[in-house]
C-alpha cells in the first residue's frame, strides 16, 4: 500500500499569505496520479487538483499543484477567508489512499 | 445539475446490518465508476469500496472486506453499500462519490463529485 504523508499537520497563516502544503508518497507515483481535496467543517470534500497539477472545474487559479515522483505540493497564493480548511492528498496510482490532512488555520 | 444524495445512515447495534443508498442525477450514471468513502469522527478520509460502471468489478478496503458489499442499479441511477457485521469502528460519515474521468474501464481514479454524506453510528 502506498502511504501518503502530509506536512505540516497545521499551517497558521494570515489572509493574503501564500500556503505551501506538502504530500510525500512512500513509493513513486510515476503517472503523477495525485489529487488534492479541500474540506470545510460539516461539508463533503471538494476536488481541487487531479493529475498532480490539473485544476478541477471551477477552481480558482490561486490554487496550483506541482511535483512528481514522491514529492508533491499544493500552493495557495493569496489566501482568501474561504480557503481556511483541511486539505487532503490522494493517490490513485496503486489502489487509492489518502494522506492524513493538513489544516490551514487563521493566524 | 450533477448531484449525489446519500441516505440510509442511522444508529445500530454492533453486529447488525445497514444498507446505504446514493441517488445520482444530472449525469449518465451508467457511464461512471462510483466510490464509497468514509470519515470517522475527527479523522481523515478512507476509501471503503469502489464499483465499476457496469457493476462487474469491485474493490474493498481490507478493513471492510467480507463484511461490506457495494452494488449498483443503473436502471434506477442508484448506488448501494450493504454493511453487515457492523463494528464500533465503522462509525463514520459515509460519502458516495463519482469517479472523476468517467472512463468506462476497470481503473479507478479521483473523486470529482461527492454526496453530502450520511452518518452511521454503531453503538449498543
Amino acid at each position: 500500500e502506498i502511504v501518503l504523508t502530509q506536512s505540516p499537520g497545521t499551517l497558521s497563516l494570515s489572509p493574503g499569505e501564500r500556503a505551501t502544503l506538502s504530500c510525500r508518497a512512500s513509493q513513486s507515483l510515476s503517472s503523477n496520479y495525485l489529487a488534492w481535496y479541500q474540506q470545510k467543517p460539516g461539508q463533503a470534500p471538494r476536488l481541487l487538483i487531479h493529475g498532480a497539477f490539473s485544476r478541477a472545474t471551477g477552481i480558482p487559479d490561486r490554487f496550483s499543484g506541482s511535483g512528481s515522483g514522491t514529492d508533491f505540493t499544493l500552493t495557495i497564493n493569496g489566501l482568501q477567508p474561504e480557503d481556511f480548511a483541511v486539505y487532503y492528498c490522494q493517490q490513485y496510482e496503486s489502489s487509492r489512499t489518502f494522506g492524513q490532512g493538513t489544516k490551514v488555520e487563521i493566524k | 445539475q450533477v448531484q449525489l444524495v446519500d441516505s440510509g445512515g442511522g444508529v445500530v447495534q454492533p453486529g447488525r446490518s445497514l444498507r446505504l443508498s446514493c441517488a445520482a442525477s444530472g449525469f449518465s450514471f451508467s457511464g461512471y465508476n462510483m466510490h464509497w468513502v468514509r470519515q470517522a469522527p475527527g479523522k481523515g478520509l478512507e476509501g471503503v469500496a469502489v464499483i465499476s460502471y457496469d457493476g462487474k468489478n469491485k474493490d474493498y478496503a481490507d478493513s471492510v472486506k467480507g463484511r461490506f458489499s457495494i452494488s449498483r442499479d443503473n436502471s434506477k441511477n442508484t448506488l448501494y453499500l450493504q454493511m453487515n457485521s457492523l463494528r464500533p469502528e465503522d462509525t463514520a460519515v459515509y460519502y458516495c462519490a463519482r469517479d472523476g474521468p468517467g472512463i468506462v474501464d476497470y481503473y479507478y481514479y479521483y473523486m470529482d463529485v461527492w454526496g453530502k454524506g450520511t452518518t452511521v453510528t454503531i453503538s449498543s
